[in-house]
């Protein structure tokens, strides 16, 4: 099966700062990545939809200054949390489409960010 | 707004027995149809998608898909202990954007 990294799997930021998420779809090439956020207790909500050298595209209420993401590959995807707030502490989980699946997304393990 | 609906839970089940879970959807153009299991801390994995009417079955798991009724559900035969978890059914929207867009979840308990 597809596998899809994270990296960092936990991380704590103090408030203010920026901390980078990486996502990698380690055996195939991913055109279309998706960053998701998860907070204790409720589902998943999609936050943007990333396509490789292009801009990404933000979920309504998304800010897209805030939470900067970069495709600059097949293979990578980041998210930016710049100016890190506690209330931003959340699960950080990104997933990755292979053009060979027509339906399945192919979930990295997440990125727990606590914010202090 | 495109919304997935799903009973929270939890939904105790003795050992052995059959678990159903069940979720609605609102967009009616919707195309494919994913179950996820979750455990605390870890992201979903699939546990099967569907995409036609009817069922489709995989081991222990089947998937039943109504789309008249905007519809689906997910049976557990043989429920064990380690299906306990939190169930996520996602929605696959109209369109082509492959957004998928994912109901609360309903936490399943298997009591041996």
């Amino acid at each position: 099966g597809a596998v899809v990294s994270q990296h960092p799997s936990w991380v704590i930021c103090k408030s203010g700062t920026s901390v980078k998420i990486e996502c990698r779809s380690l055996d195939f090439q991913a055109t279309t990545m998706f960053w998701y956020r998860q907070f204790p207790k409720q589902s998943l909500m999609l936050m943007a939809t990333s396509n490789e050298g292009s801009k990404a595209t933000y979920e309504q209420g998304v800010e897209k200054d805030k939470f900067l993401i970069n495709h600059a590959s097949l293979t990578l995807s980041t998210l930016t949390v710049t100016s890190a707030h506690p209330e931003d502490s959340s699960f950080y989980i990104c997933s990755a489409k292979s053009p060979r699946d027509a339906y399945e997304q192919y979930f990295g393990p997440g990125t727990r960010l606590t914010v202090t | 707004q495109k919304e997935v609906e799903q009973n929270s839970g939890p939904l105790s089940v003795p050992e052995g027995a059959i678990a159903s879970l069940n979720c609605t959807y609102s967009d009616r153009g919707s195309q494919s149809f994913f179950w996820y299991r979750q455990y605390s801390g870890k992201s979903p994995e699939l546990i099967m998608f569907i995409y036609s009417n009817g069922d489709k079955e995989d081991g222990r798991f089947t998937a039943q898909l109504n789309k008249a009724s905007q519809y689906v559900s997910l049976l557990i035969r043989d429920s064990q202990p380690s299906d306990s978890a939190t169930y996520l059914c996602a929605v696959n929207l109209a369109g082509g954007y492959n957004k998928l867009i994912f109901g609360a979840g309903t936490r399943l308990a298997v009591h041996p």
